[in-house]
């Protein structure tokens, strides 16, 4: 039981640059999500999600996009990379229901633009 | 919306000591839950305690405790007999029903335990 899961854990991009980070989960969570995590300002929600094929907008969006082909997994995509998308991004993933389920986090990918 | 405020950036506690890490929280709705998360220098979030709203006992998780004080809106995490190995950075978060059960994060506190 791997939990939550992210590919890559590390990447270094140019400006412009496109890329994809993935997460799995092997819980059968209905919920994922994607945050951010920059210095002094906590987890920010960029992007969730509440079932296979459904996406929504979190608290900072713009710049990425999501897509939840498949339960198990939630992909993070960034068109145009941008130096103020260096961060360390973590997918979390929970069961649907009542406020009390905790979210399970990956590990995180360090994601610098340069 | 909701909102966390984290307003101690960072604390010292000496190991063996209890350490409090203050967190309050605004909210318009009667039904949420609060969570404290704990983040190693290793990077991973890793989940310490929940207290539920409507909950009339404070949690408590081994040597982790949660004040909660409705009232004022705190949720204040007790560390007790603190250790070398509690240095970390401590997040307090809350979610609210409804519309994904996303999770509000405060700045967080990072603690250090002295010898």
């Amino acid at each position: 039981n791997a939990g939550v899961t992210q590919t890559p854990k590390f990447r270094v991009l140019k400006t412009g640059q496109s890329m994809t980070l993935l997460c799995a989960q092997d819980m059968n969570h209905e919920y994922m999500y994607w945050y951010r995590q920059d210095p002094g300002m906590g987890l920010r929600l960029i992007h969730y999600s509440v079932g296979e094929g459904t996406t929504a907008k979190g608290e900072v969006p713009d710049g990425y996009n999501v897509s939840r082909l498949k339960k198990q997994n939630f992909l993070l995509g960034l068109e145009s990379a941008a130096p103020s998308q260096t961060s360390v991004y973590f997918c979390a993933s929970s069961y649907r229901g009542t406020v009390s389920y905790e979210q399970y986090f990956g590990p995180g990918t360090r994601l610098t633009v340069t | 919306a909701q909102k966390i405020t984290q307003t101690q950036p960072g604390m010292f506690v000496q190991e063996k000591e209890a350490v409090t890490l203050d967190c309050t929280y605004d909210t318009s709705d009667q039904s949420y839950g609060l969570f404290w998360y704990k983040q190693p220098s290793s990077g991973e979030m890793i989940f310490l305690i929940y207290q539920g709203s409507y909950d009339e006992q404070n949690a408590t998780e081994g040597r982790y405790s949660l004040n909660f004080q409705k009232a004022r809106k705190s949720a204040n995490l007790v560390i007790s007999a603190s250790q070398l190995g509690d240095s970390a950075m401590y997040f307090c978060a809350m979610k609210v029903t409804g519309g994904g059960n996303k999770l509000t994060f405060g700045t967080g506190t990072q603690l250090k335990v002295e010898l």
